[in-house]
């Protein structure tokens, strides 16, 4: 079965960076893209990016642009998120998410997120 | 940014009986509307996609109806393990997916 497997929890000082990965099985990983979303404590979800795991094409939140990295290793079927300059605020959990596509029925494309890891705690403290 | 509200919310139902969850979009979604199901320390599991087509494996007793920036999520007959955070989220605006705050539904 499809799976999504990130990951373990992390403690890292301000300024630091992380890196999580997401490592997939039971489908072929470059014909899906993968998201991250994450969760900070008694927030909303928040959707911080995309590849293309086929050709690594990225798109990233505006709020985190020039401070997060998602790449993706084929040969190992993971993708990673890096963030860096890590402050207080970005403790949450962590998800990759994979992108599901579907045609409405104008026949329109759209995509939304079918299976999700587990998680990946990241804690910044000093 | 499409913002996404949900309401109530918290919601206390007891066993058996019906739930019927709200989310609003401030801008037209047309029917590009998730729902997530939640549970403590459990990452978010699909429950409907399109407004209102079950994901994989959804019991029947989860139903999604709406169009446009109005839409509703009802579980008919709640069962023990209903009882969770439930999500809505938009993905008319990719990638720029936006969800809203949930909505605790706890047992009454």
């Amino acid at each position: 079965q499809v799976q999504l497997v990130q990951s373990g929890a992390e403690v890292k000082k301000p300024g630091a960076s992380v890196k999580v990965s997401c490592k997939a099985s039971g489908y072929t990983f470059t014909s899906y893209a993968m998201h991250w979303v994450r969760q900070a404590p008694g927030q909303r979800l928040e959707w911080m990016g995309w590849i293309n795991a086929g050709n690594g094409n990225t798109k990233y939140s505006q709020k985190f642009q020039g401070r997060v990295t998602i790449t993706r290793d084929t040969s190992a079927s993971t993708a990673y998120m890096e963030l860096s300059s890590l402050r207080s605020e970005d403790t949450a959990v962590y998800y990759c998410a994979r992108e599901m596509g579907y045609y409405d029925s104008s026949g329109f494309l759209y995509y939304y997120m079918d299976v999700w890891g587990k998680g990946t705690t990241v804690t910044v403290s000093s | 940014e499409i913002v996404m509200t949900q309401s109530p919310a918290t919601l206390s139902v007891s066993p058996g009986e019906r739930a019927t969850l709200s989310c609003r979009a401030s801008q037209s979604v047309s029917s590009n509307l998730a729902w997530y199901q939640q549970k403590p320390g459990q990452a978010p599991r699909l429950l409907i996609y399109g407004a209102s087509t079950r994901a994989t494996g959804i019991p029947a007793r989860f139903s999604g109806s709406g169009s446009g920036t109005e839409f509703t999520l009802t579980i008919s007959s709640l069962q023990s393990e209903d009882f969770a955070v439930y999500y809505c989220q938009q993905y008319n605006n990719w990638p720029l997916y936006t969800f809203g705050q949930g909505t605790k539904l706890e047992i009454k």
